[in-house]
């Protein structure tokens, strides 16, 4: 019963590292999400996917990148991490469609440091 | 002013009693709206949606009241395991990408 599984869970980069996180879903979920949560700012959407081969900019997509690799698998990259990119990431996934929007299923969050 | 405001705490109340948390959202056009439970850095999981009827759950009550603007998540005989942080969310009319999550309620019931 995994739902949605986020790797890694803790990471520790330096400034100008590249990573990238890897979310998956189990529950044959149409949309999937990438947050990030920050104290004090709440859940922030970086990128989202509606669909499989769709991908479009949330609120705070500058540093980021992802791809929908099918539709179980949606990564974020970080090209040059900066330490403004300290924060959790949580990805989540949805029934959403046609315009109907679906409980959010969260990851369990991935930690990330830029030192 | 932000979209989604939320009362940070912390709500420190003893077990059994009643505590009530209020959210606010700008956008009059804004059409769902959540409560969803975080536990101390864990995920997000969805509590309740909110109705326009007001909805309940056991001892969780959600309202909604569309000309102020507000949702509520009143939380009836407080338990220990109730101690979370509480988020608001809000769905915007038009997308289903718009969702705008407050910044979140601490409750911590004590013994």
């Amino acid at each position: 019963n995994a739902g949605v599984t986020q790797t890694p869970k803790f990471q520790v980069l330096k400034t100008g590292q590249s990573m990238t996180l890897q979310c998956a879903q189990d529950m044959n979920h149409n949309s999937m999400y990438w947050y990030r949560q920050d104290p004090g700012m709440g859940l922030r959407l970086i990128y989202y996917s509606a669909s499989e081969g769709t991908t479009d900019k949330g609120e705070v997509p500058n540093g980021y990148n992802v791809s929908r690799l099918n539709k179980r698998e949606f990564s974020l990259r970080l090209e040059s991490a900066a330490p403004s990119q300290t924060s959790v990431y949580f990805c989540a996934s949805s029934l959403s469609s046609g315009g109907v929007f679906g409980e959010l299923f969260f990851g369990e969050g991935s930690r990330l440091t830029v030192l | 002013r932000k979209e989604v405001e939320q009362d940070p705490g912390p709500f420190n109340v003893p077990e059994g009693a009643t505590v009530a948390f209020n959210c606010t959202y700008s956008n009059s056009a804004s059409q769902s709206f959540f409560w969803y439970r975080q536990d101390c850095r864990k995920e997000p999981k969805l509590l309740m949606s909110v109705y326009s009827s007001g909805n309940e759950d056991g001892r969780f009550t959600a309202q909604l009241n569309r000309a102020s603007q507000y949702i509520s998540l009143l939380i009836r005989d407080s338990k220990l395991s109730d101690s979370a942080t509480y988020l608001c969310v809000v769905k915007e009319s038009w997308g289903y990408q718009k969702v705008t999550f407050g910044t979140g309620t601490k409750l911590q019931v004590i013994p």
